[in-house]
């Protein structure tokens, strides 16, 4: 079965500083999508990035960007530049390719500190 | 473009009442639908999914149903609520194909007494 690791259960950082949260997965496929989703203290869950397994290139959606280690398994998120409106649990998750069901770590609650 | 709606936000139901919770998805066709529950402090839990009308998989069994009457509307219910029902949860939709990545409503929180 797959499972999705967040080692760091909480982080915290001064404003402007640049910050990587940890996501480590099991599984046996080979296609699969990995995600990471924002959970400001609203609680709407929002995705941050999104990568293909089959890309060997990392995704980068402006201060967000991922180091994507397929055989490592390793799918981290890096902030740069944080705000404080960076400041929320940060989920990684899972995809197997062509399945409905998303598998999620159990969160990286970040502070942002002004 | 398109959007995602839930309500009610807040909710406070007494043990033994029953519960329905909609969710509508507005700017697509033929989404795939989500149900998710999430505790205090903790990830989420998929309850039910749907990827047409009429067609609902569960996930976890409980006290709770889901159903699909529209292509763009989906809907969670109870008959009768229990303690262990409290929690956030969240609806969600994705364009068909699979695996772009969902967008989530707003969430309701559901508090039973």
């Amino acid at each position: 079965a797959q499972t999705v690791t967040q080692s760091q259960p909480e982080m915290s950082v001064q404003e402007a500083e640049t910050v990587t949260l940890s996501c480590t997965y099991d599984t046996s496929e080979n296609n699969y999508y990995l995600f990471w989703y924002k959970q400001p203290p609203s609680r709407q869950m929002i995705l941050v990035i999104r990568q293909e397994a089959y890309k060997q290139q990392n995704a980068t959606e402006n201060r967000f960007s991922v180091n994507f280690q397929k055989a490592a398994k390793s799918f981290s998120l890096k902030i740069s530049d944080s705000q404080l409106g960076d400041t929320a649990m940060y989920f990684c998750a899972f995809l197997m390719d062509s399945n409905y069901q998303l598998i999620w770590g159990a969160g990286t609650k970040l502070i942002i500190k002004p | 473009s398109q959007t995602i709606h839930q309500w009610p936000a807040t909710l406070v139901q007494p043990v033994g009442s029953p519960l329905s919770l909609e969710c509508t998805v507005e700017g697509t066709s033929n989404p795939n639908l989500y149900w998710y529950r999430q505790a205090a402090g903790r990830g989420l839990q998929l309850l039910f999914y749907s990827v047409g009308i009429g067609q609902i998989s569960s996930e976890v069994p409980q006290n709770l149903s889901a159903s699909r009457p529209q292509d763009r509307q989906f809907i969670l219910s109870s008959k009768k609520l229990l303690l262990s029902d409290s929690g956030f949860y969240l609806c969600a939709w994705e364009p068909g194909p699979l695996n772009y990545g969902y967008t989530f409503g707003s969430g309701t929180r559901l508090t039973v007494v």
